[in-house]
């Protein structure tokens, strides 16, 4: 069983379309994140949610819209794709507001052309 | 300045061998620590965490944490090819619950 998982894997877009990722979890967690891993590898957190309520927003710019239907969801919204958006993102669950174990999806590649 | 710093590797080891993964911090707020270990094209996975100075061992891991200092280690004993994984040092400001994370190491265990 999948912990927390993510769709799609992949994603190729051309520059100016809008998309979305969606996430899921299955662990019960009542905190969700978004982070983005650049081509260096480099990982650093988007938003979190906790019980569907916004709690971390770092700068990120307004395209980017986080939506959180339900605590087991948390999907991520781009509008206007531009090529510096091309990275990897990963959505991520705990418990609790420590974030001391944060589960991570398998990430989604996303390539804008 | 990051607030959390790793010498980007790639390290290359023979098996076997005593691998140490060194981290640098500046934000004093850190109260605790944590490995993750991230295979290629995978996600990121928690392999420990500290809270105080000293080590915490399990199994061929020992994490390391000197806050005086502000230095973080992670050692693997024996290591393996399946060791072979990005490794990324992180911490919470203020114990909430936003990670932050060190760029990772690259590891390579050779036969």
């Amino acid at each position: 069983d999948t912990a927390v998982s993510q769709t799609p894997k992949y994603l190729v877009t051309q520059m100016g379309n809008d998309k979305s990722i969606k996430c899921e979890q299955n662990l019960g967690h009542d905190t969700m994140y978004w982070y983005k891993q650049d081509s260096k590898k480099f990982l650093k957190i988007m938003f979190s949610y906790n019980n569907k309520e916004l709690i971390i927003n770092e700068t990120v710019p307004n395209r980017f819209s986080p939506k959180s239907p339900d605590k087991a969801h948390l999907n991520l919204h781009i509008n206007s794709l531009e090529l510096g958006d091309s990275a990897v993102y990963f959505c991520a669950s705990s418990q609790g507001n420590r974030g001391t174990e944060a589960f991570f999806g398998q990430g989604t590649r996303l390539t804008v052309v | 300045q990051k607030e959390v710093e790793q010498d980007p590797g790639p390290l290359s080891v023979p098996e076997g061998a005593i691998v140490s993964l060194n981290c640098t911090y500046s934000n004093s707020a850190f109260q605790y620590f944590m490995w993750y270990r991230q295979y290629s094209r995978k996600g990121p996975e928690l392999l420990m965490y500290t809270y105080s100075s000293g080590n915490k061992e399990d199994g061929r891991f020992t994490a390391q944490v000197d806050k005086s200092s502000k230095y973080i280690s992670l050692f693997i004993r024996d290591s393996q090819p399946s060791d072979s994984a990005t490794y990324l040092c992180a911490a919470p400001p203020g114990g909430g619950n936003k990670l932050t994370f060190g760029t990772g190491t690259q590891l390579k265990v050779e036969l």
